[in-house]
């Protein structure tokens, strides 16, 4: 069956540091991946989408990585701050244009910058 | 630029009750679905829609029930609440194609006693 998995346990960070999240997945071909963060009693907000013919992509202090061979992105966010601290979702999608723009999330991995 | 709009934000059902959560939009997105959150189990698809009068089962819809008769909005019934259904249900919407990025709603949790 299709899986998607994210590090269960938080990642404490010192601020400054780098956080780097992994995501793997298994009995998929995505077509492109999506980081989402997530606040304690909100919705989740879009950060990053990459295409399955993208190796990287960067937005300020986020970077993202896809490697197709290995199943798995990686998400990092560079110089962290206290402000980055929440949980943050890898989705998948096998398709840009077919009908249903369906994403499967993977469980989250909750992120905690220290000062 | 109100974005995706949920309500109500909590609900406290008793076993064998119905209702119905509402969701709109107002940025012209084709695609809308319904998520549940428990802990350790992540985002999982109830239902989805891809415009008015289209939907379709997604990974758990046992249980719910919805329509999609104009663009904007998209509810989800449940038809006769179980303690199972306790969670968190979020609404997201976004463009069919191009930039497929989800607007999620606020959420609505909900307890089933």
């Amino acid at each position: 069956s299709q899986k998607i998995e994210q590090n269960s346990e938080a990642l404490n960070i010192q601020e400054g540091k780098t956080a780097t999240l992994t995501c793997n997945y298994t009995n998929y071909s995505p077509a492109y991946l999506q980081w989402y963060r997530q606040d304690p009693g909100r919705g989740p907000v879009f950060l990053l989408l990459i295409r399955e013919n993208e190796k990287e992509k960067r937005k300020e202090r986020l970077k993202v990585t896809f490697d197709t061979t290995l199943k798995q992105s990686l998400f990092h966010i560079t110089a962290s701050q206290p402000a980055d601290s929440a949980t943050y979702l890898c989705a998948l999608a096998r398709s840009l244009k077919a009908a249903g723009n369906k994403l499967t999330f993977g469980g989250g991995t909750r992120v905690l910058v220290k000062p | 630029n109100a974005g995706v709009t949920q309500t109500p934000k909590f609900q406290v059902l008793k076993t064998g009750q119905s209702m119905t959560l509402q969701c709109a939009q107002d940025m012209n997105h084709e695609y809308m679905s319904w998520y549940r959150q428990d802990p350790g189990m992540g985002l999982r698809l109830i239902h989805y829609s891809v415009g008015a009068g289209i939907t379709d089962q997604g990974e758990v819809p046992n249980g719910y029930n919805v329509s999609r008769s104009t663009t904007e909005d998209f509810p989800l019934r449940l038809l006769s609440a179980a303690p199972s259904q306790t969670s968190v249900y979020f609404c997201a919407s976004s463009y069919r194609t191009g930039n497929n990025a989800y607007t999620f709603g606020s959420g609505t949790r909900l307890t089933v006693v």
